[in-house]
Parts: structure tokens; C-alpha cells; sequence
């Protein structure tokens, strides 16, 4: 079975841009979560997303927003970027969602480099 | 609330030697935990969680955990370091508040020596 993957890899993008990650889960799998990796906060949760409703919230300004289509892939936008915005953003897939127990399965993640 | 303490950014051993991770947690209901491991450039890979019942759980790769609950730890262990194991860990906790979310430690950069 193919794993989470995410489009594109690495991106540069300026300050005030926007973009737009990509991420299809494992096949079956219905809920995507995105994380953000920086080196100096560390992996934080952006949002999950299931059945196309975004279930769970972290704590990000509303410049990041995301979405799921019918088919689970989901993207993740980031408006009016930051430099702070630099880094790398994983995407996680799982079967179902409201249980802790869950696994998540990650992708190898989207570079995003703000200049 | 959730959170997850991981002790030493960086461990360093010779290969062959025990590895030993420290994460310790805080939770204020019986915490879900697990260790995930980042090689370079990749993703986060799953090497084992707990749930309830059996303390010592054994993940993939040759590595364990021991949940104690009068300590609120849950170290990784590994008898023997390869040179493959070269990686940064991750402990992380799942808030039962918010199902979806992982809340993750400051990772361990393990460093194997020949």
C-alpha cells in the first residue's frame, strides 16, 4: 500500500505570497492531520481534517487554512506568508478520528522556505 | 493539559552500546504515548505506543519503551546501537480533548559513534 504522500517537496516562496501544500493519505484512510516542524518550536498541530470537516484546531492565526476533498487528499494554504512561516509541514494520515489511540501515519513533508 | 518533556537534545553512543531516550510526560487522565523516529529529509515513523494493560512495549527495529506511571516516564530503550539508528526521536502524547492532535516533545538527536 502506498504511503501519505505530499507535493510538492521543497517550495521558496517571498514574503507576501501565498501557497498551497498537497497531501494524499494512504488509501482507506479518511481523517489528514498537518504539522508544522521549525527548529525552534518544534512539531505543532495546525488542523485535522475529516469527511471534508476540519475537526481539530491548533493554535494558528487564520492565515493558515486548509481543506479535504471526497477523495481524503487535503491541502493546506498559508496566505500572506511570513518569514516565520519557514518550515517544514507534515501531513499525517489515519483511518478514522475521535480516538486517541489512533496511528498516524506521515508523509515526508513539504520544505517551505520564505524569503 | 498534555505535555511532553524530553531530556537531552542530543545523546551520543558507540555502536553497540545501550541506547536509552528519556521522555517524561504530564497528563491529567491516563495518557496515550508514543515514539516516533525522524531520519533525514524524511517524515515521522511510528516505533511503538501505549495504550493501557502491558507496561514494556516492544516496537519495531529492537526498540522498547517502559511506561511507569509513578514516574510518569516513558523512556526508549535499545540493547545494542547500529549506525542505521542515527536519527532524531520523538516522544509525543495524544490529547484526548482534541483527537486529532499529537502534542510532541522537543526531539533526541541520536548520535552513534563506530
Amino acid at each position: 500500500k502506498a504511503g501519505v504522500t505530499q507535493t510538492p517537496r521543497y517550495l521558496i516562496k517571498t514574503r507576501g505570497q501565498q501557497v498551497t501544500l498537497s497531501c494524499s493519505p494512504i488509501s482507506g484512510h479518511r481523517s489528514v492531520s498537518w504539522y508544522q516542524q521549525t527548529p525552534g518550536q518544534g512539531l505543532q498541530f495546525l488542523f485535522e481534517y475529516f469527511s471534508e470537516t476540519q475537526r481539530n484546531k491548533g493554535n494558528f492565526p487564520g492565515r493558515f487554512s486548509g481543506r479535504q476533498f471526497s477523495n481524503s487528499r487535503s491541502e493546506m494554504n498559508v496566505s500572506t506568508l511570513e518569514l516565520g512561516d519557514s518550515a517544514l509541514y507534515l501531513c499525517a494520515s489515519s483511518l478514522t478520528t475521535g480516538q486517541p489511540l489512533k496511528t498516524q501515519y506521515f508523509g515526508p513533508g513539504t520544505r517551505l522556505l520564505v524569503l | 493539559a498534555q505535555s511532553v518533556t524530553q531530556l537531552g537534545s542530543h545523546v551520543s553512543v558507540s555502536e553497540g552500546a545501550l541506547v536509552l531516550l528519556r521522555c517524561n510526560y504530564s497528563s491529567s487522565v491516563p495518557p496515550y504515548l508514543f515514539w516516533y523516529v525522524q531520519y533525514p529529509n524524511q517524515g515521522l515513523q511510528l516505533l511503538l505506543k501505549y495504550t493501557t494493560g502491558a507496561t514494556l512495549v516492544k516496537g519495531i527495529n529492537g526498540f522498547e519503551a517502559e511506561f511507569k506511571k509513578s514516574e510518569t516516564s516513558f523512556h526508549l530503550t535499545k540493547p545494542s546501537a547500529h549506525m542505521s539508528d542515527a536519527a532524531e526521536y520523538f516522544c509525543a502524547v495524544s490529547d484526548p480533548s482534541n483527537t486529532g492532535k499529537l502534542i510532541f516533545g522537543q526531539g533526541t538527536t541520536l548520535q552513534v559513534k563506530p
